[in-house]
């Protein structure tokens, strides 16, 4: 399986700020996701990132709030915009490849405190 | 629509004892994928299994077995012999052939297993 390294690990950020949070696989893959969990809670998908083209965003989520970037097929980046106190939560990327049977590989996820 | 339910949120268990996790899903598709995913204080998500909708057997790997039954729409997970080790959340998903790799979670086991 692929390795995938997200970074940062954990963060603590305050009000209003953004943060952004890299994913990178070390070799190239077809798709890549990112998902939210929030204390407590399953994961939910908040969009496919697409190599190319724009994020495509599950209902609730939206790109100003959650910008989205695949530059190429091993990397991608997302942007946590105008944080509030409910954006606490793990974010975590995870990759898929046609060969992969469907099996999605999940990063180490980041743990995001906003004050 | 499609939906995963874990109905035990927590289980715990002393070591050495047998565990099932229930996980009953539910689709209109005719080609799913069911997984399951372990999830330890670490945070990160590991794959432990993936089943399609055409292979009903029963799949086991050393201390893990899994129990596919479509006529119930269930795909349990048994831990025989459980051990401290074994303590984590773990995750029933599933996603549909024509759904983009996007995966439907339920809420989560928490397992612990007691010395």
């Amino acid at each position: 399986s692929a390795v995938i390294s997200q970074k940062p690990s954990r963060d603590i950020c305050q009000r209003g700020t953004s943060l952004t949070i890299q994913c990178q696989v070390d070799s190239q893959v077809t798709m890549m996701f990112w998902y939210r969990q929030q204390p407590g809670q399953s994961l939910t998908l908040i969009a496919t990132a697409n190599q190319g083209s724009e994020a495509t965003y599950e209902s609730g989520f939206v790109i100003d709030k959650f910008p989205i970037s695949r530059p190429n097929l091993t990397f991608s980046t997302l942007t946590v915009s105008n944080m509030s106190p409910e954006d606490s939560s793990i974010y975590l990327c995870s990759v898929a490849d046609r060969d992969s049977k469907n099996i999605q590989y999940f990063g180490a996820g980041t743990r995001l405190s906003v004050l | 629509a499609q939906k995963v339910t874990q109905a035990q949120t927590e289980i715990s268990v002393v070591e050495k004892e047998d565990v099932t996790l229930d996980c009953v899903y539910e689709t209109r598709d005719t080609t799913y994928y069911l997984f399951w995913y372990k999830q330890p204080p670490s945070g990160e998500l590991v794959f432990l299994i993936r089943r399609n909708s055409f292979d009903e057997q029963n799949e086991i790997s050393g201390r893990y077995s899994w129990n596919f039954q479509k006529s119930t729409s269930s795909f349990n997970f048994t831990i025989t012999a459980s051990q401290v080790v074994d303590s984590a959340v773990y995750f029933c998903a599933l996603t549909g052939y024509n759904q983009g790799g996007k995966l439907i979670f339920g809420q989560g086991t928490e397992l612990s297993v007691k010395p």
